[in-house]
């Protein structure tokens, strides 16, 4: 079946660890992206890639990092920069003949920093 | 002023009712307009997406879309216990550009 793997489903992180949420997806999609979700707040885009070795930040960048060396695979790090990373954390994908508004979703990781 | 605002609920509802969700937005630049259902501690799957004004009707889900008014709305006819979820409304000023989600609505339908 296509779809889109995200990997651990549940993630624990000390303060000042780096953590890499994985992202697989088998659909042959061009475009991916990473989102933050949190309670009582929309969707929030942290990077998107819309092509193999390239990727755009998104509108909260800050502290995490991410790669696009493979198309099927595109993990977000987050790092001890980030302020407040605990957050349930969406990985997408979409064609390249469309955007953003027909993305298709992964399953989720939620985050905890303990 | 949020881009985009919508109830957090929750809503509560008896099945076999019809169910009325809705989002304003600010921006009048927005012209493709996106439903999204979420189960708990799952990602979001697309419901209904709709370009500019109108209606569009799926099954037993209708989303409309009022330009004028800037506010959008999905109505449920019949609605069932597996459409107990969080249903997040989104908007974007063209098919590759950002888009904007709203928090989302909680709805719970009793059965």
């Amino acid at each position: 079946d296509g779809g889109i793997t995200q990997s651990p489903k549940y993630l624990f992180r000390k303060e000042g660890q780096n953590v890499t949420l994985s992202c697989e997806q088998n659909l042959n999609h061009d475009a991916m992206y990473w989102y933050r979700q949190d309670p009582g707040q929309g969707l929030r885009l942290i990077y998107y890639s819309q092509i193999v070795n390239d990727f755009q930040k998104g509108d909260i960048a800050e502290g995490y990092s991410v790669s696009r060396e493979k198309k099927e695979s595109f993990p977000l790090t987050v790092t001890s920069a980030q302020k407040n990373p605990t957050a349930f954390y969406l990985c997408a994908s979409s064609p390249r003949d469309r955007g953003p508004t027909e993305a298709f979703f992964g399953q989720g990781t939620r985050l905890t920093v303990v | 002023q949020k881009e985009v605002e919508q109830d957090p609920g929750p809503l509560s509802v008896p099945e076999g009712a019809i169910v009325s969700l809705n989002c304003t937005y600010s921006n009048s630049a927005f012209q493709y307009f996106m439903w999204y259902r979420q189960y708990s501690r799952k990602g979001p799957e697309l419901l209904m997406y709709t370009y500019s004004s109108g209606n569009k009707e799926d099954g037993r889900f209708t989303a409309q879309v009022d330009k004028s008014s800037k506010y959008i709305s999905l109505f449920i006819r019949d609605s069932q216990p597996s459409d107990s979820a969080t249903y997040l409304c989104a908007m974007s000023k063209t098919s590759y550009d950002k888009v904007i989600f709203g928090p989302g609505t909680s709805l719970s339908v009793i059965p």
